[in-house]
């Protein structure tokens, strides 16, 4: 197996701009998740879905986070409009049902905002 | 919520030594607990996890051990490499919200 796809892997945009991040779990499972990676802060859980339905997002930090589950194999995180502050690295991770806690992880999209 | 802090935030050793990393939880209802593999510029890879009912879990080189008493638990690295250099990082989930500690960034000198 692939393991978890990010793309892209890294971004660079300028303050205002929107963006788009995305990810592709492991085929066959069920849970998807967002987390967040900066020095201040570690890894913060930003949203997960279960079955393409978004479970619980009280860790987006504001309206200007946005996830998208449009199918199974597929999430969308999108920042609108980005700042500065939003520069860190953001991974998704995966995991199967009735194990959900196991959660394997993508290699992690770097954005800065400049 | 649950509170994880892991200790220390930097870690030397020699290689061949043993490295051990804590972690200490506030939520009684937590009952899993892995533990990560960071590499640079690589997502978290888990190594080792341990749930509630066990008090030891052993893998090779690292092993975990739980005081659920107490509310800690640790990792053990024995016989520790060069490419055991990494940040590492515990959680601990009580099946609805997981929290990860800060990380233990482990040099292992050759």
């Amino acid at each position: 197996d692939a393991g978890v796809i990010q793309s892209p892997r890294h971004e660079v945009t300028e303050m205002g701009q929107e963006v788009t991040l995305r990810c592709k779990p492991i085929s066959g499972h069920d849970y998807l998740f967002w987390y967040r990676q900066t020095m201040m802060r570690g890894l913060e859980l930003l949203i997960y879905f279960n079955n393409n339905v978004p479970i619980d997002d009280s860790g987006m930090p504001e309206d200007r986070f946005s996830a998208k589950m449009p199918n199974a194999s597929f999430s969308t995180l999108k920042i609108q409009p980005s700042e500065p502050r939003d520069s860190a690295v953001y991974f998704c991770a995966s995991s199967l049902a009735g194990n959900q806690e196991t959660q394997y992880f993508g290699p992690g999209t770097r954005l800065l905002v400049l | 919520g649950e509170n994880v802090e892991q200790h220390p935030s930097t870690l030397s050793v020699q290689e061949g030594d043993s490295a051990v990393i804590k972690c200490t939880y506030s939520d009684s209802a937590s009952n899993y607990f892995p533990w990560y593999k960071q590499e640079l510029g690589k997502g978290p890879q888990l190594i080792i996890d341990i749930r509630s009912n066990v008090g030891e879990k052993k893998d090779q080189r690292i092993a975990v051990t739980l005081n659920k008493t107490a509310k800690h638990f640790s990792l053990h690295i024995t016989e520790t490499q060069p490419e055991d250099s990494a940040v590492y990082f515990c959680a601990a989930s009580n099946g609805n919200d997981m929290r990860f500690g800060a990380g233990t960034r482990l040099t292992v000198k050759p």
